[in-house]
């Protein structure tokens, strides 16, 4: 069956570190997206790819980096300067990046500060 | 950025039809309208998407006004299953979407 799969499903970080969540994708896109979800809120985008090793900034980028190396692999860095990282993080994928095509979402990974 | 804007709540009958609605109010002419829905805990399905003319599919329908600035999502025979938070995005030339806060459907049996 192909999808999204993200994990791991529940993430905690200590003060000062750094964390990786994983996004991996069978779906052949090209288009890859990560989203943050605070309580009781939409989405927001924090950084899309469009193809291999190619990454853009999405609206709340800070403290956050990303890479692109394998098609079907999106992993994202929630850095020690995201000062508030405590959150549901989405990771989506889209046959294109166009606004035409719909996005896949995975099952997310809740982010918790210890 | 521009939102789109939705109610906050909206509550149905099972069996019956329910129209969500949504204010696009600036929407450009190359953006896509896109609903998803959310259940709690899980990543947001895909519903229906569409660019000027009404959409169907086996989920949904979709009516985008002919000035483009509204849509409605129409669940024609609503389920129990269909709870859950609807969002209307924007589907941008680059494939972002911009979300809204939603409308959370309630659907009493």
């Amino acid at each position: 069956d192909g999808g999204i799969t993200q994990s791991p499903k529940y993430l905690f970080r200590k003060e000062g570190q750094n964390v990786t969540l994983s996004c991996e994708q069978n779906l052949n896109h090209d288009a890859m997206y990560w989203y943050r979800q605070d309580p009781g809120q939409g989405l927001r985008l924090i950084y899309y790819s469009q193809i291999v090793n190619d990454f853009q900034k999405g609206d709340i980028a800070e403290g956050y980096s990303v890479s692109r190396e394998k098609k079907e692999s999106f992993p994202l860095t929630v850095t020690s300067a995201q000062k508030n990282p405590t959150a549901f993080y989405l990771c989506a994928s889209s046959i294109l990046g166009q606004g035409s095509q719909p996005q896949h979402f995975g099952d997310g990974t809740r982010l918790s500060i210890l | 950025d521009a939102k789109t804007t939705q109610p906050n709540s909206m509550e149905s009958n099972e069996e019956e039809p329910v129209h969500l609605p949504c204010n696009h109010s600036t929407i450009s002419g190359t953006d896509y309208i896109h609903w998803y829905r959310q259940l709690p805990s899980q990543g947001p399905e895909y519903v229906i998407h569409g660019l000027t003319s009404n959409v169907n599919n086996r989920m949904a329908s979709l009516a985008i006004a002919e000035d483009r600035k509204s849509s409605t999502l129409i669940l024609h025979r609503a389920t129990l299953r269909d709870a859950a938070v609807y969002y209307c995005t924007r589907g941008t030339s680059y494939g972002k979407l911009t979300f809204g806060q939603g409308t959370i459907l309630t659907v009493h049996p």
